[in-house]
């Protein structure tokens, strides 16, 4: 079965730097999405990815993140200054339609921040 | 923001029993409801979902029952085998045609062999 692949599995950073986080969907999905699970919290939405534009996005995407896909495959986040509370699982999400199609979840990145 | 609530943070069943999980959310306009599984170093795993106009929707062994009067879902799984042991999270939309969810805190269900 296709899957969505992240890289790396883990990253760490010292604060202030710029990270970059990749993910391939699966090839013939057309809505993208990355959310984060901060360590003992809740999996957050933090912004939706369709036909090349920012569909939509949360509080916590703010000015620092931005989203990126360069190529017909790759799906990035950056965090342009990162910070200690960026640390958090980050995972990316697909799907191919939009109604009633449940996401599928990448294993995620590990970002350190210190 | 508690908008979608599980209120176990752990269950512990036999094998061949059943798991039952449960979940209440608060806003009621959500239409749209999934409950995903999630092994330690994996992402989540969709399990089954279910539209707010239906009260009932069974895959296998797994059933996920919806009671909008109350705010609840629940997630029956029968049997119980020591695979289903994992991190499973409900989540809830505002629209099925969103992939914007909203997650629960998670419950660790444990089979026991």
């Amino acid at each position: 079965e296709p899957e969505v692949t992240q890289t790396p599995s883990h990253q760490v950073t010292q604060m202030g730097q710029e990270v970059i986080l990749r993910c391939v969907p699966i090839s013939n999905h057309l809505y993208f999405y990355w959310y984060r699970q901060i360590l003992g919290q809740k999996v957050e939405f933090l912004v939706s990815f369709y036909n090349n534009e920012i569909s939509e996005k949360s509080e916590i995407f703010d000015d620092q993140f931005s989203v990126e896909r360069p190529d017909g495959s790759n799906f990035t986040l950056k965090i342009r200054s990162t910070k200690l509370e960026d640390s958090a699982m980050y995972f990316c999400a697909s799907i191919r339609e939009i109604y009633n199609s449940p996401l599928h979840f990448g294993n995620g990145t590990r970002l350190t921040v210190t | 923001d508690q908008q979608v609530k599980q209120n176990s943070p752990s269950l512990s069943v036999q094998e061949g029993r059943i798991s039952i999980l449960n979940c209440d959310y608060t806003n009621s306009m959500f239409d749209y409801f999934l409950w995903y599984k999630k092994y330690p170093a994996e992402g989540p795993t969709f399990l089954i979902s279910i539209s707010s106009i239906k009260d009932k929707n069974e895959d296998g062994r797994f059933t996920v029952f919806l009671n909008k009067s109350a705010k609840h879902l629940s997630l029956h799984i029968v049997p119980s085998q020591p695979g289903d042991s994992a991190v499973y999270f409900c989540a809830a939309s505002l629209s099925s045609n969103t992939g914007k969810l909203i997650f629960g805190q998670g419950t660790t269900l444990q089979v026991k062999p």
